[in-house]
């Protein structure tokens, strides 16, 4: 089966602009977080949706939205871009969101504010 | 503060030996533990994943020991292959939601 699409792969914005990256989880999977990875950081997490409710928030400026339709779709939105929100994104999905299971993730899409 | 937190930026091994790849946590709600590895330009990939009822999991080349007292997880790879040079995650989430809470990473280099 498919895995998680993220789209685009790369994009280079201006400080100053709005981005809206798009991720598509596999087929069955309800639950969808996103995840910001830069250098020494590891990966932070930014938010969950399931069944288009937001569950759980990292702690990122309210300038990091974002929202999940019926077909599980998410969509990050990133406004008034810093040269500091250059990293990769990360979307990941699962099967269920209560009780853990393993979180599949995408190639990412590498953001660079310039 | 960083929940969870692996020590080690990175590791060499040569092939054929074991790796062993360790992680610290500090949330004692933390009930489930997860591996990863991720290539450059890929996003990570699951490897393996222990509950905290278990102290020990094993699936193949890989074994992960979960040391509740101690707050204290390992990977152990045997025997270590260049392809599995790559960075290791470590996460931990509690069983409500699915937010993992990462460490920093290790890369691990096996050198043949």
């Amino acid at each position: 089966k498919a895995g998680v699409t993220q789209t685009p792969r790369y994009l280079i914005k201006t400080r100053g602009q709005q981005v809206t990256l798009s991720c598509s989880p596999i087929s069955g999977h309800r639950s969808v977080s996103w995840y910001q990875q830069t250098p020494g950081q590891g990966l932070q997490f930014l938010f969950e949706y399931f069944s288009e409710t937001q569950r759980n928030k990292g702690n990122f400026p309210g300038r990091f939205s974002g929202r999940q339709f019926s077909n599980s779709r998410s969509e990050m939105n990133v406004s008034t871009l810093e040269l500091g929100d250059s990293a990769l994104y990360l979307c990941a999905s699962s099967l269920r969101s209560q009780g853990i299971t393993e979180a599949f993730f995408g190639q990412g899409t590498r953001l660079t504010v310039v | 503060d960083q929940q969870v937190k692996q020590n080690s930026p990175s590791l060499s091994v040569q092939e054929g030996r074991i790796s062993i790849l360790n992680c610290d946590y500090t949330n004692s709600m933390f009930d489930y533990f997860l591996w990863y590895k991720k290539y450059p330009a890929e996003g990570p990939t699951f490897l393996i994943s222990i509950s905290s009822i278990k102290d020990k999991n094993e699936d193949g080349r890989f074994t992960v020991f979960l040391n509740k007292s101690a707050k204290h997880l390992s990977l152990h790879i045997v025997p270590s292959q260049p392809g599995d040079s790559a960075v290791y995650f470590c996460a931990a989430s509690v069983e409500y939601g699915n937010k993992l809470v990462f460490g920093a990473g290790t890369i691990l280099r096996v050198k043949s």
